[in-house]
């Protein structure tokens, strides 16, 4: 089946510490993106990626840092730098940068 | 920058009813696509219908359909003979035709509770 994947599905972490999320699609598209989501908000844009080797900063990239050595994949790392990371995280892909995106399933994040 | 605002925090309506969810957005650009998201508790993400900016005729997906207006800035959804299986977040959004920084434009979204 095609689709995205994101792993794992809860992380916990403790304050000081850099954690690395998950992101991998089959779907052989070129734009890959990360979002966060906060209670009551909708989503904001993290960091996305036209095509591989390739990555942008979006709105609020400040405490996160992302790669994209393949094009199947797009891993996020949130920096012990990110002042509030406790969220939730949804990676999303798209055919081209300006098309239908496609989410995956998400990664709750916790600092204790 | 675009903004996308969506005034109902929670509605609720009964099975098989049929509702309306608003959505307002505000742009300079002329190219772009809106988009309805479904977020039902399992929090995933699901693309319900699409509209492009330089279509004048409604999008429609099976229940679902929209009421563009384009001069107004107004995008909203609406949801035929509503199912127990509504029930969850949805989110408008806006998207540039160029693509690029902004990516999507989320509202905060309506949490839309469908009762038996």
């Amino acid at each position: 089946d095609g689709g995205i994947t994101q792993s794992p599905k809860y992380l916990f972490r403790k304050e000081g510490q850099n954690v690395t999320l998950s992101c991998e699609q089959n779907l052989n598209h070129d734009a890959m993106y990360w979002y966060r989501q906060d209670p009551g908000q909708g989503l904001r844009l993290i960091y996305y990626s036209q095509i591989v080797n390739d990555f942008q900063k979006g709105d609020i990239a400040e405490g996160y840092s992302v790669s994209r050595e393949k094009k199947e994949s797009f891993p996020l790392t949130v920096t012990s730098a990110q002042k509030n990371p406790t969220a939730f995280y949804l990676c999303a892909s798209s055919r081209g940068i300006a098309d239908t995106q496609y989410f995956g399933p998400g990664t709750r994040l916790t600092v204790l | 920058a675009q903004t996308v605002t969506q005034s109902q925090p929670e509605m609720s309506v009964q099975e098989a009813e049929t509702v309306t969810l608003s959505c307002t957005y505000d742009t300079s650009e002329n190219n772009y696509y809106l988009f309805w998201y479904k977020q039902p508790p399992s929090r995933q993400m699901i693309l319900v219908i699409r509209q492009e900016a330089y279509k004048q005729q409604n999008a429609t997906e099976n229940r679902f359909s929209v009421n563009f207006q384009k001069a107004a800035k107004s995008f909203s959804l609406k949801i035929s003979d509503s199912q127990l299986g509504d029930t969850a977040m949805y989110f408008c959004a806006f998207m540039y035709s160029g693509g690029g920084a902004d990516g999507l434009t989320f509202g905060k979204g309506t949490h839309l509770i469908i009762q038996p």
